[in-house]
């Protein structure tokens, strides 16, 4: 079966740096996916990573270890803009994309 | 603006209604999904149809029966559903099903069942 954790909430202030933990179990894997969803919006594609390692773009990075089935997202300077939730969604060998319940990032003044 | 246009936006039906959920993408795009969002609860995949067949059905009630007519659109029938089928109804669409290209979103049709 597929198992996907990772934080329910996250609070943090303008300006700072928070890193959103996902572990995961999956069927094979073929990938794992961030995608940003704002409250009454459509997931928006963030990163994918296959590789282990970091990928960065711009304010966001993503990390994955395969052996560890883990993978972080790291977002720096914090802006309002950022509070949303985000879903860490890794793909099986099956091509089934899986979803986490997502950390919902409060982002204050 | 994903590419992905879902209609409605918002549905209230009765239980013993009939009504049907529209997605539309003119990306080009091979495969196209179904997913529903419950409050609190993981995005969950309902169905998958890839190059206009129908390649996954997770488990889903018969009361939701997907149409895929050609590769721009998907629908998505309903009937004698539920109060505890009210959530978020997710299409996506991606290049191909299986693959590492990302899936685009539309919008989603909040669905509430009284």
């Amino acid at each position: 079966g597929q198992n996907i954790d990772q934080p329910t909430e996250m609070t943090a202030t303008e300006g700072a740096i928070v890193q959103i933990n996902c572990t995961y179990q999956t069927s094979g894997f073929n990938g794992l996916f961030w995608y940003q969803q704002h409250a009454g919006e459509a997931p928006t594609f963030l990163s994918y990573n296959v590789l282990d390692g970091l990928e960065e773009k711009g304010r966001f990075s993503s990390f994955l270890s395969r052996s560890k089935g883990y993978s972080y997202l790291l977002l720096k300077e914090l802006q309002m803009k950022d509070s949303a939730s985000y879903l860490c969604a890794p793909l099986d060998s099956w091509g089934k994309l899986q979803f986490g319940a997502g950390t919902q990032v409060v982002v204050t003044p | 603006e994903t590419g992905v246009t879902q209609t409605p936006r918002h549905l209230v039906m009765g239980m013993t209604n009939k009504k049907s959920l529209k997605c539309e993408q003119h990306l080009g795009h091979n495969a196209m999904y179904w997913y529903k969002q419950s409050a609190k609860k993981p995005l969950e995949l309902m169905f998958v149809y890839s190059l206009e067949e129908r390649v996954e059905n997770n488990s889903v009630p018969s009361r939701f029966s997907p149409e895929c007519p050609n590769s721009s659109h998907l629908f998505l029938h309903l009937h004698t559903l539920q109060p505890e089928d009210s959530a978020l109804y997710l299409c996506a669409s991606s290049q191909d099903q299986g693959t590492n290209t990302e899936a685009f979103f539309g919008q989603g049709t909040r669905l509430t069942v009284v």
